[in-house]
């Protein structure tokens, strides 16, 4: 069965600072990713998917993850966080017809 | 399209009371996911629709809980009778296919006292 492991339940990074949320999944084919971010009161929002080529995928706000088949990964990354990116992050694999989310990662800014 | 729109967006009832939720998917999405958030278990998928038709509701809790889909456009979760256990933001979801996007709600947050 497809699983999500994101092992940092919270994170506190510095504005302007770099960002790296870790994600690891199992999955037995090729697996479709995604990364939501929830903020306070809010619904999921997509920021970025992988789907198949290119290993490094663009997201919004500035957000970038990297598929990795030999670590089974797909980290978050940022070059400068910003406070507004505080928030609680989701890893998740596509099962069969559904996705399989991770517990989260909450993301604190400190100034 | 404005996305998927729930109602209400907060809910306070007592328990015992009946609460209905609902959902209406973007237009042209063949799949409906409900989805329960708490702090205590995260975000836990309830049931999900393809075509409107219940395809898996093993997350359902019990049976005070039920969903359904009479069309393309409109779902509804019930819980009959409520608990303060069930205290918690309950999503609606919809995609175009299997493995694609799902995309989000608001949400309903629901109080039981």
């Amino acid at each position: 069965a497809q699983s999500v492991t994101q092992p940092d339940i919270h994170i506190t990074v510095s504005e302007g600072a770099s960002l790296e949320l870790r994600c690891n999944y199992s999955y037995g084919a090729t697996p479709y990713l995604f990364w939501y971010v929830q903020s306070p009161g809010q619904g999921l929002q997509l920021l970025l998917k992988y789907f198949s080529g290119d290993t490094l995928v663009q997201g919004i706000k500035g957000f970038e993850a990297e598929f990795k088949r030999s670590q089974s990964s797909f980290n978050l990354r940022k070059p400068s966080v910003h406070w507004s990116d505080a928030a609680e992050y989701f890893c998740a694999v596509a099962g069969f017809q559904k996705l399989v989310f991770g517990t989260g990662t909450r993301l604190l800014v400190s100034p | 399209d404005a996305g998927v729109i729930q109602s209400p967006r907060h809910e306070v009832t007592e328990m015992g009371q009946e609460v209905t939720l609902r959902c209406k998917p973007i237009s042209g999405h063949d799949y409906l996911f409900w989805y329960r958030q708490t702090m205590m278990r995260g975000l836990e998928l309830l049931i999900y629709f393809n075509n409107n038709v219940p395809i898996d509701d093993s997350g359902m809790p019990e049976d005070r809980f039920s969903a359904k889909m009479p069309n393309a456009s409109f779902s509804t979760l019930k819980i009959q009778p409520s608990e303060p256990r069930d205290s918690a933001v309950y999503f609606c979801a919809s995609s175009s296919g299997t493995g694609e996007t799902q995309y989000f709600g608001p949400g309903t947050r629901l109080l039981v006292l």
